[in-house]
């Protein structure tokens, strides 16, 4: 059963870097079977799909957010980071790393972390 | 971009009521469409994926359907435990790109 854990500061001042790990266990992260991708949530709304990555070939962005984010893979530690630039209060979120299924599960979001708050704020 | 919009936004119901929500895409995807169930200060819940295809684990209660631009979630008798905010997502978009619908928040009448 793979198992997702975010980490990384809960609290960052505006015009910063947004950093987040995402360690994976219970499956090595350069299996190749998986995308793996962040989704953020602030407060009382609904989720925004950030990007995604697979251990080779280029990320994919939410062209919304492209310019200030970059997603990468740490096959040493298992990990995945997100790290998004220039932030402001509108980046204040709960923001998960999920797994991306395969063809065979509709690439949907088949796996979670629990969440992990940011607040942007000086 | 590809938009997804469902309703209602809000519904109330009872226990044992049978529940419907839709979701409509901007244009067709296919059968590209997934169900989530999220509770609050919980990470969201895969309930169907492609469509149709019940996630494991997930009781026989919930169903999908559809394809191309038109999607329903269904709860055939509803329990406690899912008063909850439902969300349906695309993951057919070229370029690349996933988008939810905004949600529905599934009240106790």
């Amino acid at each position: 059963q793979v198992q997702l854990q975010e980490s990384g500061p809960g609290l960052v001042k505006p015009s910063q870097t947004l950093s987040l790990t995402c360690t994976v266990s219970g499956d090595s992260i350069s299996s190749g079977s998986y995308y793996w991708t962040w989704i953020r949530q602030p407060a009382g709304k609904g989720l925004e799909w950030i990007g995604r990555i697979y251990t080779s070939g280029s990320p994919n962005y939410n062209p919304s957010l492209k310019s200030r984010v970059t997603m990468s893979v740490d096959t040493s530690k298992n990990q995945f980071s997100l790290k998004l630039s220039s932030v402001t209060a509108a980046d204040t979120a709960v923001y998960y790393c999920a797994i991306v299924g395969g063809e065979n599960s509709g690439y949907s979001f088949d796996h979670w972390g629990q969440g992990t708050l940011v607040t942007v704020s000086s | 971009d590809i938009q997804m919009t469902q309703s209602p936004s809000s519904l109330s119901a009872s226990v044992g009521d049978r529940v419907t929500i839709t979701c409509r895409a901007s244009q067709s995807i296919s059968n590209f469409l997934n169900w989530y169930q999220q509770k609050p200060g919980k990470a969201p819940k895969l309930l169907i994926y492609a469509a149709s295809n019940l996630q494991g684990g997930v009781p026989s209660r919930f169903s999908g359907s559809g394809s191309g631009t038109d999607f329903t979630l269904t709860i055939s008798s509803l329990q406690p435990e899912d008063f909850a905010t439902y969300y349906c997502q695309q993951s057919y978009s070229t370029p690349f790109m996933y988008t939810f619908g905004q949600g529905t928040k599934l009240e106790i009448k």
